[in-house]
């Protein structure tokens, strides 16, 4: 069936430093990757979405990258700060409006 | 930008018990909402579809007659966990799209904690 593999499930940087979370997705239908922020205990915030027109997003501090050919999409955030430490979510849409999301990646970003 | 609500945010009920979640678009109609589980440290597990005015259809694994999912109106849809179990508890959350461009943009309610003891 579908699924998406997201990577790394953990990553800690410095702040200031980039960080970087990488997905993987196998219904070449996919048309849409959305990544979300989910603080503990709370709904998860869409931050940043790409469709499958586009090679590249970029809002202030956050992008994300598509590669359709292999099937890989990627978040980069820059500057990073400790508010940006949550869980993402990777997620690409499998027909029928439906979602299926990625195991999340936790951040952590040290002051 | 869309809002969705989730009523109630947490539940603590007895095995054996049902309980009603409600998910609501506050300001804008959705013919479709999804719903999904998440346990402690885990991704979003997608659990059915809640379509207005028919049936939901849920994804493979998930028992129909144990999560029953009703969406009477284009504002609200409502998971009954029926005969819960310890093993139910988990985090609830619901999603409805709305329509931007070519796709369908996801919002999601706030989540509901369910606790079976």
């Amino acid at each position: 069936g579908e699924n998406v593999e997201q990577h790394p499930s953990t990553l800690s940087v410095q702040e200031g430093d980039s960080a970087v979370i990488k997905c993987t997705y196998s219904d070449s239908a996919s048309n849409y990757f959305p990544w979300y922020k989910q603080e503990l205990g709370k709904r998860p915030q869409l931050i940043i979405d790409i469709r499958s027109n586009v090679g590249e997003k970029k809002d202030q501090r956050i992008a994300v990258t598509l590669n359709k050919t292999a099937k890989h999409f990627s978040l980069h955030i820059t500057e990073t700060q400790p508010e940006d430490s949550a869980v993402y979510f990777c997620a690409a849409s499998i027909g029928g409006g439906k979602l299926i999301f990625g195991q999340g990646t936790t951040l952590q970003v040290k002051p | 930008g869309a809002v969705v609500s989730q009523h109630p945010s947490w539940v603590i009920c007895k095995s054996g018990t049902s309980v009603k979640i409600e998910c609501r678009s506050l300001d804008f109609q959705a013919t479709t909402m999804f719903w999904y589980r998440q346990f402690p440290k885990q991704s979003l597990m997608l659990m059915a579809t809640s379509n207005e005015g028919s049936k939901a259809t849920y994804e493979q694994g998930v028992e129909k007659d144990k999560f029953l999912i009703n969406h009477a109106s284009l504002t609200l849809s409502t998971l009954t966990v029926t005969s819960a179990h310890p093993e139910d508890s988990s985090f609830y959350i619901c999603s409805a799209p709305v329509r931007t461009t070519s796709t369908d943009t996801q919002y999601f309610g706030p989540g509901t904690r369910l606790t079976v003891l």
